[in-house]
């Protein structure tokens, strides 16, 4: 069965880095997303992407956040300048047409 | 301003003991309600999604229902592999999720 996947599963960096999150969402899904998970908290929406564009994008998501589908099948999202608060896990998710978004099993995000 | 609210918070079991979980939701334009399964440490995993007001759909020993204003997951005689951290999510008419916090249901044998 076709699934998600997102490289690395635990990302340790220090506060002021710059990260990168990397999914390969399922293969002839169209509708890309980013969301976060704060320990112990609701997740949060982040960013839509679709036909090679930010379609919705939430409050967090402000200009030390970016995504890109840079070929035909990885999808990620760049963290410019990390900050403490930037520590969760962070979901890569993707969509047929309508219907449910299937996520990957995430990356561990820590900043210290 | 949507909003999404599930209860109980936690919720014990009995393996054979048959429970129900809340999902109660205010949004515009509702477009999908939508139930995951998460484990911890990984990924939400996607059970079932609901449209309209009546529908039902089932998978097993688990039944969602929808109404206007709350959508249940009933779970019917319960194993050990059914705990998890159970979550509702409605899409509005903004077309983003709405995540609820969730119920993390445990199962004891």
């Amino acid at each position: 069965e076709p699934e998600v996947t997102q490289t690395p599963s635990h990302q340790v960096t220090q506060m002021g880095q710059e990260v990168i999150l990397r999914c390969v969402p399922i293969s002839n899904h169209l509708y890309f997303y980013w969301y976060r998970q704060i320990l112990g908290q609701k997740v949060e929406f982040l960013v839509s992407f679709y036909n090679n564009e930010i379609s919705e994008k939430s409050e967090i998501f402000d200009d030390q956040f970016s995504v890109e589908r840079p070929d035909g099948s990885n999808f990620t999202l760049k963290i410019r300048s990390t900050k403490l608060e930037d520590s969760a896990m962070y979901f890569c998710a993707s969509r047929a047409g309508t219907g449910a978004r299937y996520f990957g099993p995430g990356t561990r995000l820590t900043v210290t | 301003e949507d909003q999404v609210t599930q209860s109980p918070e936690a919720l014990r079991l009995q393996e054979g003991e048959s429970s129900s979980l809340n999902c109660s939701y205010t949004v515009s334009g509702l477009r999908g309600l939508f139930w995951y399964r998460q484990d911890p440490g990984k990924g939400p995993e996607f059970l079932f999604t609901l449209y309209s007001a009546g529908e039902e759909k089932e998978k097993e020993r688990l039944k969602a229902t929808l109404t206007k204003k709350e959508s249940f997951l009933h779970i019917t005689a319960p194993k050990p592999e059914d705990s998890a951290t159970y979550l509702c999510a409605v899409q509005g008419s903004q077309g983003n999720l709405i995540f609820g916090k969730g119920t993390k249901l445990s199962v004891k044998p």
